[in-house]
């Protein structure tokens, strides 16, 4: 059983173009969260959301727009796509925003040509 | 600003001895130090935390030690299998609910037989 879900799992697309990244989790966790790894593994916070409230925005672009329609999905969509969007996108959850164990899904391969 | 960061970019290891891998963090404010690691094409996994205020925690075949005073993080992983090669992170985090986990730049653990 899949705990944490993402969907595509790699993405190529053009500059400009605008693209979601969906994420479900089945753990019942109040709690989920949207990272970027960049192409030397560094692993950065963008969003996090607890029950649908979004509760950490980091320094990101508006062009990224995070959406929870419930507890158990956060989506990500990018407008304008750059070639700076390029990298793996992780979805992750967590029973509460203070747990530090985190369940990260498989990743998003995002390429920007 | 405040970072997390790892002396050895890639360590070698012979299967069957100890791994040792170290982090560096200048944040001495935050609560949980965290390790986490990440097999290829996969997301991150949690392996262990240890809370500011101990200098050891033990695992099922992982020990975290904190030393505050010279702001030192290790992993220690007894009797290194093949299945332990991997990214390793370090992470520190606060308690509050707008905490985040904020991640060091990470360590190649090659396991070689």
């Amino acid at each position: 059983d899949t705990a944490v879900s993402q969907t595509p799992k790699y993405l190529v697309t053009q500059m400009g173009n605008d693209k979601s990244i969906k994420c479900e989790q089945n753990l019942g966790h109040d709690t989920m969260y949207w990272y970027k790894q960049d192409s030397k593994k560094f692993l950065k916070i963008m969003f996090s959301y607890n029950n649908k409230e979004l509760i950490i925005n980091e320094t990101v672009p508006n062009r990224f727009s995070p959406k929870s329609p419930d507890k158990a999905h956060l989506n990500l969509h990018i407008n304008s796509l750059e070639l700076g969007d390029s990298a793996v996108y992780f979805c992750a959850s967590s029973q509460s925003p203070v747990s530090n164990e985190q369940f990260f899904g498989p990743g998003t391969r995002l390429t920007v040509l | 600003g405040e970072s997390v960061g790892l002396h050895l970019p890639t360590l070698s290891v012979q299967e069957g001895d100890n791994s040792i891998i170290n982090c560096a963090y200048s944040n001495s404010a935050s609560d949980y130090f965290i390790w986490y690691k990440q097999e290829s094409g996969k997301g991150p996994q949690f392996i262990i935390d240890i809370r500011s205020n101990m200098d050891k925690r033990q695992g099922q075949r992982v020990t975290v030690l904190l030393n505050k005073t010279v702001k030192h993080l290790s992993l220690q992983i007894a009797a290194t299998q093949p299945g332990d090669s991997a990214v390793y992170f370090c992470a520190e985090t606060g308690t509050g609910t707008a905490s985040k986990l904020t991640f060091g730049t990470g360590t190649r653990l090659q396991v070689t037989l």
